[in-house]
């Protein structure tokens, strides 16, 4: 039982450059969410899920894409990267209530 | 704008002493959270508080839940280097949705 993954740890990108982060869960979680997290910001979330399938905006959605088309697994891609997106990113997931959050991916846009 | 203010940002304190950090929102949420977050990791749930007014205790932490459901308030008794983190609450709204604060940075030394 591996709670929530994340892959990669830390990823380096250079402007204009895509990627995307993956995040699975063997928890049977409806909800999961991504969230980043910088300097005196607490974590914001970015994209969401109430199931397999679906997908709603958060706080700060833009300059990011997500996708579920499995149950335990939640995308998070950044078409064109900014240095304005390098923070640390987490991914989360619940069903009711408490979240199981990830180790985190580090990126870092030069 | 955060939904959740939290204070103080920073908390230096020497082992023993006791510390109140509070979370304030002008907004009602369902259920307030409390997490504890250690370095390169994910934040890890301490508890959450539904109903207003209720207390509960987990060993030396004292957590509040505000009458009108806005606010909450962490209490720490006879703090110890252990208790070093980045203290985080959320709030919990509508779609299972979660509003994070800034943060508080706790720092015990022994």
């Amino acid at each position: 039982n591996a709670g929530v993954t994340q892959t990669p740890k830390f990823r380096v990108l250079k402007t204009g450059q895509s990627m995307t982060l993956l995040c699975a869960q063997d928890m049977n979680h409806e909800y999961m969410y991504w969230y980043r997290q910088d300097p005196g910001m607490g974590l914001r979330l970015i994209h969401y899920s109430v199931g397999e399938g679906t997908t709603a905006k958060g706080e700060v959605p833009d300059g990011y894409n997500v996708s579920r088309l499995k149950k335990q697994n939640f995308l998070l891609g950044l078409e064109s990267a900014a240095p304005s997106q390098t923070s640390v990113y987490f991914c989360a997931s619940t069903t009711a209530g408490e979240q199981f959050f990830g180790p985190g991916t580090r990126l870092t846009v030069l | 704008t955060q939904l959740l203010e939290q204070s103080p940002q920073f908390l230096s304190i020497q082992e023993g002493e006791n510390l109140t950090v509070y979370c304030n929102s002008s907004s009602v949420f369902s259920s307030l959270q409390w997490y504890r977050q250690e370095p390169g990791e994910g934040p890890v749930l301490l508890v959450t508080v539904v109903t207003g007014g209720e207390v509960k205790k987990l060993k030396r932490l004292t957590f509040q839940f505000g009458d009108a459901r806005k606010d909450s308030s962490l209490h720490i008794t006879a703090a110890q280097p252990g208790d070093t983190g980045l203290y985080l609450c959320a709030g919990q709204g509508g779609f299972n949705k979660f509003y994070f604060g800034s943060g508080t940075k706790l720092n015990v030394k022994p």
